[in-house]
């Protein structure tokens, strides 16, 4: 069993949806939590972090954590066409020397005008 | 100012070959990450530099593959004897320092295939 679990979609929603993405993990030590946007052929972009449980919203964006069932999520709303890539999370322990980041495989998303 | 660069963007070897992959950081990144993406799977950790030193070697999948930074900038990832499963993207990252806050950015990667 891996150490993230993501799914791998792709999902497909049309322009103006809410979307919802998912990510379960295993290790309770994991502390710092990251969602990436990977375009096509692109490297990975930093989109959101947090540390806590709770919501975290920046415009469109709001990534959710529940350390207690393991969970977090990212919502985005109001979605457009340009929010199509793959959306990957990662994790961290706090104290990690290093910084060595665990990620899920990325969920596929696709907007359609 | 610049971001992450990454040579080749694409390479295309035979199985038995050599290959140099090449990354030139952001300006001033003490840390500096390589990864690798395989079809379907997340990105994986290969290897992290501080500095030109290199406390964390564990993800290398075997002792084929090495990397060395030279004067706490450029970092070359060397696969000696390439095989087919060495087939992926591999991806460089640089952040400013080594701590979990400190944000990794991300190069554009190089594509490689082993034929």
């Amino acid at each position: 069993q891996k150490e993230v679990e993501q799914d791998p979609g792709p999902l497909s929603v049309p322009e103006g949806a809410i979307v919802s993405l998912n990510c379960t993990y295993s290790n309770s030590a994991f502390q710092y939590f990251m969602w990436y946007r990977q375009y096509s052929r692109k490297g990975p972009e930093l989109l959101m972090y947090t540390y806590s449980s709770g919501n975290k919203e920046d415009g469109r964006f709001t990534a959710q954590v529940d350390k207690s069932s393991k969970y977090i999520s990212l919502f985005i709303r109001d979605s457009q066409p340009s929010d199509s890539a793959t959306y990957l999370c990662a994790m961290s322990e706090i104290n990690n020397a290093g910084n060595m980041l665990t990620f899920g495989g990325g969920t596929r998303l696709m907007v359609k005008p | 100012g610049a971001g992450v660069s990454q040579s080749p963007s694409n390479k295309v070897t035979e199985k038995g070959k050599d290959v140099e992959l090449r990354c030139d950081p952001i300006s001033g990144h003490t840390a500096l990450y390589w990864y690798r993406q395989s079809l379907g799977q997340g990105l994986e950790f290969l290897i992290y530099f501080q500095g030109n030193s290199a406390p964390d070697k564990s993800g290398l999948p075997s002792d084929r593959f090495s990397a060395e930074r030279t004067g706490g900038s450029v970092s070359t990832l060397t696969i000696q004897r390439t095989q087919q499963e060495d087939s992926a993207v591999y991806l460089c990252a640089s952040s400013l320092g080594g701590r979990t806050t400190d944000t990794q950015y991300f190069g554009p990667g190089t594509r490689l295939t082993v034929l």
